[in-house]
């Protein structure tokens, strides 16, 4: 069964610094993706970067990158030059096909984010 | 586009009372999706639905029904409501079956429900 685990429930950093949140997670898949989204206090769910299993470079979207290690099953967040605006929730997903033949997503319980000025 | 769009936004229910949590895309996307956050947690899947008239169950689909009469509508029905289905409630649609590739998925901006 796929899982997914966000060992950290909360984290800060200093605006402006780097923060990394951390990622491990279960599949039997051999080729899938990898999600990390953002829920700020508004609740929306914003897709924050994404990751292909098979791709060995790491992704990287602006200020935000991962670094995927796949024999580890890890899959962890780095923001760099952390904003105000960074402050929010983080999840963590994978997504899981299910019997009806679409996926849904298995998140982690979530990592709080906390960007002290 | 107004994407996908989730009504209402916030709701208090008395037990055994019953309500429907309203879900519309307009992105003519034929997967749609109820996830439900319980709080300090990630979001679990209550039904799905991969086309007008085909839906079926995600992890947690006890205590909810659903209905996919039209491609744009995914409401999600709660009969008689307990205090364990307070949480937040989202909906979300994408054009594939599987998320991934360039395609970007769309989620709501979720309904907050409190049962009293």
């Amino acid at each position: 069964a796929q899982t997914v685990t966000q060992s950290q429930p909360e984290m800060s950093v200093q605006e402006a610094e780097t923060v990394t949140l951390s990622c491990t997670y279960d599949t039997s898949e051999s080729d899938y993706y990898l999600f990390w989204y953002k829920q700020p206090p508004s609740r929306q769910m914003i897709l924050v970067i994404r990751q292909e299993a098979y791709k060995q470079q790491n992704a990287t979207e602006n200020r935000f990158s991962v670094n995927f290690q796949k024999a580890a099953k890890s899959f962890s967040l780095k923001i760099s030059d952390s904003q105000l605006g960074d402050a929010a929730m983080y999840f963590c997903a994978l997504p899981f096909l299910t019997q009806g033949g679409s996926e849904k997503l298995v998140f982690g319980k979530g990592t709080k984010l906390t960007v002290n000025p | 586009n107004a994407g996908v769009t989730q009504t209402p936004k916030f709701r208090i229910l008395k037990i055994g009372q019953s309500m429907t949590l309203q879900c519309t895309q307009d992105m003519n996307h034929n997967y749609m999706y109820w996830y439900r956050q319980d709080p300090g947690m990630g979001l679990k899947l209550i039904y799905y639905s991969v086309g007008a008239g085909i839906t079926d169950k995600g992890e947690v689909p006890n205590g909810y029904n659903v209905s996919r009469s039209t491609t744009e509508d995914f409401p999600l029905r709660l009969e008689l409501a307990a205090p364990s289905q307070t949480s937040v409630y989202f909906c979300a649609s994408s054009f594939s079956p599987r998320w991934t590739g360039e395609e970007t998925q769309y989620f709501g901006p979720g309904t907050r429900l409190l049962v009293l």
